[in-house]
């Protein structure tokens, strides 16, 4: 059973544009998300996080939004550069144990 | 650099084989995670200790085994190793009051 999903494993966005990264998630009890970029031949790379009970943070070029009542949450990155191309994945968890993770969105930002 | 470190970064072995990630969290946390990551897939939380103690468990095969030790290091013991077992093993260290977890760079497991 996937409880956090990434529908699309990919995404193409040309630099200087805003690139918006897709999650959705199924347990209700889940009450903090976050999202994480990897390169190749490396861990992960925490980059925002949120809690249950925001439905917004902003970290720079970085946004995510929440929305409880849709299960859902989104990554903005405005405006996309290229060293932004990684796989990124959104994570969710609930009284701070595991990381429950989805399956990654490929990005490219090409110039 | 997260502050964690993973050794070794490679690891080659065969079938039937035993062998032993290594993990030391960053400073201060009390707190360590395993994951796998198999093929393009997300991560799969194994294991949590915390202070030296199991404090969870999530899709880990009975040949795998992990400890904690007084120093905050913790160790990833894999046993009668199959090719199914090769993968990214992850370990990740959260602070307490926080629910951010930080990864090691990893270790990749190839089984022949």
């Amino acid at each position: 059973d996937q409880q956090v999903k990434q529908n699309s494993p990919s995404l193409s966005v040309q630099e200087g544009r805003i690139s918006i990264l897709n999650c959705d998630y199924t347990n209700s009890m889940f009450d903090y998300f976050l999202w994480y970029k990897k390169y190749p031949a490396e861990g992960p790379t925490f980059l925002i996080s949120i809690s249950s009970i925001k439905d917004k943070n902003e970290d720079g070029r970085f946004t995510v939004f929440l929305n409880k009542s849709a299960k859902h949450l989104s990554l903005h990155i405005v405006p996309s550069q290229p060293g932004d191309s990684a796989v990124y994945f959104c994570a969710a968890n609930y009284n701070t144990d595991k990381l429950i993770f989805g399956t990654g969105t490929r990005l490219q930002v090409f110039p | 650099d997260s502050g964690v470190t993973q050794t070794p970064k490679h690891l080659i072995t065969a079938t039937g084989q035993r062998v032993t990630l290594r993990c030391s969290p960053r400073s201060g946390d009390l707190s360590v995670y395993w994951y796998q990551q198999s093929l393009d897939q997300g991560l799969q939380f194994l294991i949590q200790y915390y202070n030296g103690e199991e404090r969870a468990k999530g899709n880990i095969l009975e040949r795998f085994s992990a400890q904690q030790f007084p120093d905050l290091h913790s160790e990833l013991n894999l046993s009668s190793l199959e090719l199914g077992d090769s993968a990214l093993y992850f370990c990740a260290s959260r602070s307490s009051g926080t629910d951010t977890q930080y990864f090691g760079p990893g270790t990749r497991l190839t089984v022949l």
